[in-house]
């Protein structure tokens, strides 16, 4: 089944504990991309990836980093969280991201809380 | 800027009824793109255009690329169509995509 797989589903940690957020997908998607939703300020992107180590910074890119060694896997890696970092990620994958023909598929998200 | 903007904020109607949602955009873009969002947070692609018109199912979706605007269309809506729908712009120049803040739409029995 193609889909793109996002873990942990749920995460609580504390402020300073660096984590990371895994996202995989099986599609040989070049595109993938991050995303954080906030109640009142809608989606907005963190990072996006276009091919394998090439990364660039979204709208909100602070205090997040990426990498993109390989094709199907793009971490979110969050050095030292903060409790301004509680949000709902949600990472995507699309073959070609501005061609109508071809959609983006997402991952199930991650609720995580930095207290 | 480059803004999407998103109306009605929230849409509340019967089981049966034809649902039209607008989307708005600022500048000329490279597609446009409709995602379902469930209560449960999974999020969805509906549709991604770039001129006239898709279907699939129930689910219409047009485009008008002179006035900047594209409609989403739900025939005979049902319960299981609530969702919150959010429109999104993909910028080839930036490889960005710009949210709408999403509709709330809720389909009572």
């Amino acid at each position: 089944e193609a889909q793109v797989t996002q873990n942990p589903r749920y995460l609580i940690t504390v402020t300073g504990k660096k984590l990371t957020v895994t996202c995989s997908q099986n599609m040989n998607h070049e595109y993938m991309s991050w995303y954080r939703q906030d109640p009142g300020l809608g989606l907005r992107q963190i990072y996006y990836s276009m091919n394998v180590e090439v990364t660039d910074k979204g709208d909100v890119p602070e205090g997040y980093k990426v990498s993109r060694k390989e094709k199907r896997n793009f971490p979110l890696i969050l050095e030292s969280p903060s409790p301004n970092q509680t949000s709902l990620y949600f990472c995507a994958s699309s073959l070609n991201p501005g061609h109508q023909y071809y959609g983006y598929t997402f991952g199930s998200g991650t609720r995580l809380t930095v207290v | 800027k480059n803004e999407v903007e998103q109306s009605p904020q929230n849409l509340t109607a019967q089981e049966g009824e034809f649902i039209t949602i607008n989307c708005s955009y600022s500048v000329g873009i490279s597609a446009l793109h409709w995602l379902q969002q469930h209560p449960g947070g999974g999020i969805v692609s509906l549709f991604m255009l770039s001129s006239g018109k898709k279907k699939h199912g129930r689910l219409i979706a047009t485009i008008n690329i002179q006035e900047k605007h594209s409609s989403l269309h739900i025939t005979a809506s049902h319960p299981r169509d609530s969702a919150v729908y959010i429109c999104a712009a993909y910028y080839n120049s930036n490889y960005q995509l710009i949210w709408g803040a999403g509709t709330k739409l809720i389909i009572k029995p």
